[in-house]
């Protein structure tokens, strides 16, 4: 099973509101990653976690707020957004290349496309 | 700073052609190159993984290439379907970051196979 599942799909939220973004993989992976990607262009990286780490924040702005709770869960939790944040947000897995982990093999999910309003 | 560069950023052939997909890296130093495949408006689909040791990989109709000391890696689609029609994007990922995985992408080559 190579599959990274992201609720919700599509998500329409006010700028005053508060929402949250899930992620679930279950192929052993220490590695998640959030990345948000605009029409026409290639994903950027947000956050990194390792082992349940934060390890990188790419100077996100606070209103978005990342939370890893075990092995298997990743969430991005939204407060107060712009309708700039509107994009497609990204998921994605691989083993952690922390502790010599030769195949880091990323792994996708279908993404959750945010509309901000 | 590394950059990862895709030509071109389309390509449309007939159906049952060969073709090339290029991506070039400004830094050697990495640790692998992925290819994936996205469909609009939806997630990425990994292709195929190349370790820096490595010079190619291969999977059904499509193999990778990497030489790492040029900084350049292709992919060839063989016999191309309308199915395959799809952005290709590569991305590294840098050595450095070897507790993180970070990737770095290029911007894409938008294929459409036509019937």
């Amino acid at each position: 099973d190579t599959e990274v599942t992201q609720t919700p799909k599509h998500l329409v939220m006010g700028m005053t509101n508060k929402k949250s973004l899930k992620c679930e993989q279950h192929m052993g992976h220490r590695a998640m990653y959030w990345y948000k990607q605009k029409a026409k262009k290639p994903p950027e990286l947000m956050f990194v976690y390792s082992y349940e780490k934060l390890s990188i924040n790419e100077s996100v702005p606070s209103r978005f707020s990342p939370e890893c709770p075990n092995s298997s869960l990743l969430n991005l939790h939204l407060h107060a957004l712009q309708p700039e944040d509107s994009a497609l947000y990204l998921c994605a897995s691989s083993h952690s290349p922390a502790r010599g982990r030769q195949n880091t093999e990323a792994f996708f999910g279908q993404g959750t496309r945010l509309t901000v309003v | 700073k590394q950059e990862v560069t895709q030509i071109p950023a389309a390509l449309s052939v007939p159906e049952g052609e060969n073709l090339v997909l290029n991506c070039s890296f400004t830094d050697s130093a990495i640790y692998n190159l992925q290819w994936f495949r996205q469909d609009p408006g939806k997630g990425l689909t990994s292709l195929l993984l190349i370790q820096s040791s490595q010079r190619e990989q291969t999977s059904g109709r499509l193999n990778a290439s990497l030489d790492k000391s040029s900084g350049r890696s292709t992919l060839y689609i063989a016999a191309s379907q309308p199915g395959d029609s799809a952005t290709y994007l590569c991305a590294v990922r840098p050595l450095g970051t070897s507790n993180t995985g970070k990737l770095i992408f290029g911007q894409g080559t938008t294929l459409q196979v036509k019937p």
